[in-house]
């Protein structure tokens, strides 16, 4: 297993364009997040998948934001008519759902959006 | 808002030992202590985790003072690649409810030189 994998690594965009990005969890992790950082600030959560159901979504999650999990597996995040705003790195971490979360979460490498 | 409180940023000099405070004074009893750090251009790697004893691992010590109201992550012998932004983190053991939720402060910019 070779972890969380993010794609594409990086994505320039221009303003009002749609984007749209995949996360694959661990195989056996059942529980899938995605977070969103801007340069200087930790991680803020956006959104978070048991299985294919997508249980909370954060206010910062406007409805341009839309998150997907078809068959529990892979995740994509589409950000439509994107904004200089929405530039940020867009994290992606997977985790085995209760009881054994001792070791916390696997974070991907990320999606780093420009939207110019 | 975070519950953690933590210096911007520190240094320290390579093969020496790195220790890095938190202050979590409004830990509750079912609150764990996290600790993560996030290498420039990755996602954030989690280190260690603790409730009152002291933890130590592969990576990292943590100490936890006896009122749980700080913590301090110790790195023994700091390298080069342990450059990075350290996050401290309470969060409940469970990760049901809302708990799954991590909150991220700023965390502290670890710096280390040659």
């Amino acid at each position: 297993d070779t972890g969380v994998s993010q794609d594409p690594r990086h994505k320039i965009t221009k303003r009002g364009q749609n984007v749209t990005f995949r996360c694959d969890p661990i195989s056996e992790h059942n529980r899938l997040y995605w977070y969103r950082q801007t340069l200087g600030q930790g991680p803020e959560f956006l959104t978070y998948f048991q299985n294919e159901a997508q249980l909370e979504k954060s206010r910062l999650l406007s409805d341009r934001f839309s998150a997907e999990r078809p068959k529990g597996s892979f995740s994509t995040l589409e950000i439509q008519r994107t904004e200089q705003g929405d530039s940020a790195m867009y994290l992606c971490a997977s985790s085995p759902s209760y009881p054994h979360p001792n070791r916390g979460y696997t974070f991907g490498s990320g999606t780093r959006l420009t939207v110019v | 808002d975070a519950k953690t409180t933590q210096p911007p940023s520190m240094d320290c000099a390579e093969g020496r030992a790195a220790n890095l405070p938190c202050n979590h004074s409004t830990i509750s009893g079912n609150e764990y202590v996290y600790w993560y750090r996030q290498i420039h251009s990755q996602g954030p790697q989690y280190i260690i985790h603790g409730l009152k004893n002291n933890e130590t691992n592969e990576m990292a010590s943590l100490i936890i003072t006896e009122d749980r109201k700080s913590s301090t992550l110790i790195l023994p012998h700091a390298t080069l690649r342990d450059t990075a932004v350290y996050y401290c983190i309470v969060r409940a053991r469970s990760l049901e409810g809302s708990n799954y939720k991590l909150t991220f402060g700023k965390g502290t910019l670890l710096t280390v030189n040659p």
